[in-house]
C-alpha cells in the first residue's frame, strides 16, 4: 500500500513565523497535492505538483508556497503565518486514479 | 469551483438506506468518492469515469450522470461502520485540469 507521511500531527506557531509542512510518499508517484480542510468548507486545494520542481496554484494559494526538490517530497511553506491559516492541512499522492491522503497536520497559529 | 453536496447530514438506523448527491457546474471527466472518519484521513472509495456507470464498494455504490454533471452515492443496508463524512471530488476535462475539487461533505451517522 502507498504510504503518505506528514511529519507533524500537531503544530503551534506564532503569527509571522515561517512554517514548513513536510509530506513524503513512498511509491514514486508524480502527482502530489496540498489541501486545507475547514469545517463546512470541505477540502480546498492550495497547490499541486506533477513532477519535480514543477508546481501549480490551486484555488487558495495566497500566503503559501511549495517546494518539490525530490519526487517523493512535497513541502508546503507558510511564508508569514497568520491566524486565518489555522487549519487542518492534508497532503495527498495520486495512486492510479484515487488519492491517498496523509494523516494530516493540525496547525494552530497564535 | 467546488461541487455542491446534499444533504449536509443524515442520520440512519442500521439497515436503512441513504443517498448522497454531488452536483457540478462544469463538465466532468470523473467523480471520486471518499469517506473520512473522525480524526482520520479521507479514504478513497471509488471513482466513476463514464456516464451512467455504477461502481460498488461493499454495499456502497455510486452512479455518474455525465450529461447532468451529477453523481450519487448509495448507502444500502447501512452498517455502523458506514458512519463518517463523505466527500465527492470532481475532475474536469482530463488534459487540462487534473486536480480534484471537493464538496463540503455529508456527515453520515448510523445508529444501532
Amino acid at each position: 500500500d502507498v504510504k503518505v507521511t506528514q511529519s507533524s500531527r500537531y503544530l503551534v506557531k506564532r503569527t509571522g513565523e515561517k512554517v514548513f509542512l513536510e509530506c513524503v510518499q513512498d511509491m514514486d508517484h508524480e502527482n502530489m497535492f496540498w489541501y486545507r480542510q475547514d469545517p463546512g468548507l470541505g477540502l480546498r486545494l492550495i497547490y499541486f505538483s506533477y513532477d519535480v520542481k514543477m508546481k501549480e496554484k490551486g484555488d487558495i494559494p495566497e500566503g503559501y508556497s511549495v517546494s518539490r526538490e525530490k519526487k517523493e517530497r512535497f513541502s508546503l511553506i507558510l511564508e508569514s503565518a497568520s491566524t486565518n491559516q489555522t487549519s487542518m492541512y492534508l497532503c495527498a499522492s495520486q495512486v492510479n486514479y484515487g488519492y491517498t491522503f496523509g494523516s494530516g497536520t493540525r496547525l494552530t497559529v497564535v | 469551483q467546488q461541487p455542491v453536496q446534499s444533504p449536509q447530514a443524515v442520520i440512519l438506523r442500521e439497515g436503512e438506506d441513504a443517498v448522497i448527491n454531488c452536483s457540478s457546474s462544469k463538465a466532468l471527466y470523473s467523480v471520486h468518492w471518499y469517506r473520512q472518519k473522525h480524526g482520520e484521513a479521507p479514504v478513497f472509495l471509488m471513482i466513476l469515469l463514464k456516464g451512467g456507470e455504477q461502481k460498488g464498494h461493499e454495499k456502497i455504490s455510486a452512479s455518474f450522470n455525465e450529461k447532468k454533471q451529477q453523481s450519487s452515492l448509495y448507502l444500502t443496508a447501512s452498517q455502523l461502520s458506514y458512519s463518517g463524512t463523505y466527500f465527492c471530488g470532481t475532475e474536469g476535462v482530463r488534459g487540462t485540469d487534473y486536480k480534484l475539487s471537493f464538496g463540503a461533505g455529508t456527515t453520515v451517522t448510523v445508529r444501532a
